[in-house]
């Protein structure tokens, strides 16, 4: 079975400050990892994934997240966040072999204050 | 890039009506389609995959004949709640797959029973 934690519900934090979402994941099998944003009144939409290769993996838009095998964890973290990043974060897995199906953490709510 | 639109985007029925959620890839064809359910403070969880043609696999802990699944045709997946009760009330929101491409989510649906 599998399983996404995020411990952080909600995240408030000041325009240009540095800001980083916790994600830690429980499998028995492997799987992919992704981050997906929501902003206000609008679907998921896929931030960043880690599928194999380099631990470290960027967005567009100045996110990043590391997979870390040993803790199991792909934190999200950005260096200096906008008023614009204010939006709901998504930690997701999804089994390498078989499915095809999610599994999500429960959230996290991102504030940025000006 | 790949769409999918879901509707309505939110929707207000009376308690032991039915009410029907669509999901649309716009741009694509979706063999596969699948339906979440997120109840508040709460992560996003699987309740069914449904599959053009065939029967949709369900959940372990949804009933099918509560939450019925129809995907006939390769770009539509309706998800009707039957008989719907105030703990039915719920955010949805569906995926859909294209091809090789990833999965691609709608923008949800709100559903409230009264």
């Amino acid at each position: 079975a599998q399983s996404v934690t995020q411990l952080d519900s909600q995240v408030p934090v000041f325009e240009e400050a540095p800001v980083e979402l916790r994600c830690n994941y429980s499998s028995s099998v492997s799987v992919y990892l992704f981050w997906y944003v929501q902003y206000p009144n609008q679907g998921l939409q896929l931030l960043l994934k880690y599928l194999s290769g380099s631990t470290l993996v960027e967005s567009i838009n100045g996110f990043e997240a590391e997979f870390n095998k040993s803790q199991t964890s792909f934190h999200l973290r950005k260096p200096s966040v906008h008023i614009s990043d204010t939006a709901e974060y998504f930690c997701a897995v999804m089994r390498v072999f078989g499915g095809n199906q999610f599994y999500f953490g429960t959230g996290t709510s991102l504030t940025v204050i000006p | 890039g790949a769409v999918v639109s879901q509707h309505p985007s939110r929707v207000i029925c009376k308690s032991g009506t039915s009410v029907k959620i669509e999901c649309r890839s716009l741009d694509f064809q979706a063999t596969t389609m699948f339906w979440y359910r997120q109840f508040p403070k709460q992560s996003l969880m699987l309740m069914a995959t449904s599959n053009e043609g065939s029967k949709a696999t369900y959940e372990q802990g949804v009933e099918k004949d509560k939450f019925l699944i129809n995907h006939a045709s390769l770009t539509l997946s309706t998800l009707t709640v039957t008989s719907a009760h105030p703990e039915d009330s719920s955010f949805y929101i569906c995926s859909a797959m294209s091809g090789g491409t990833g999965v691609y989510f709608g923008e949800g649906s709100w559903l409230t029973v009264v």
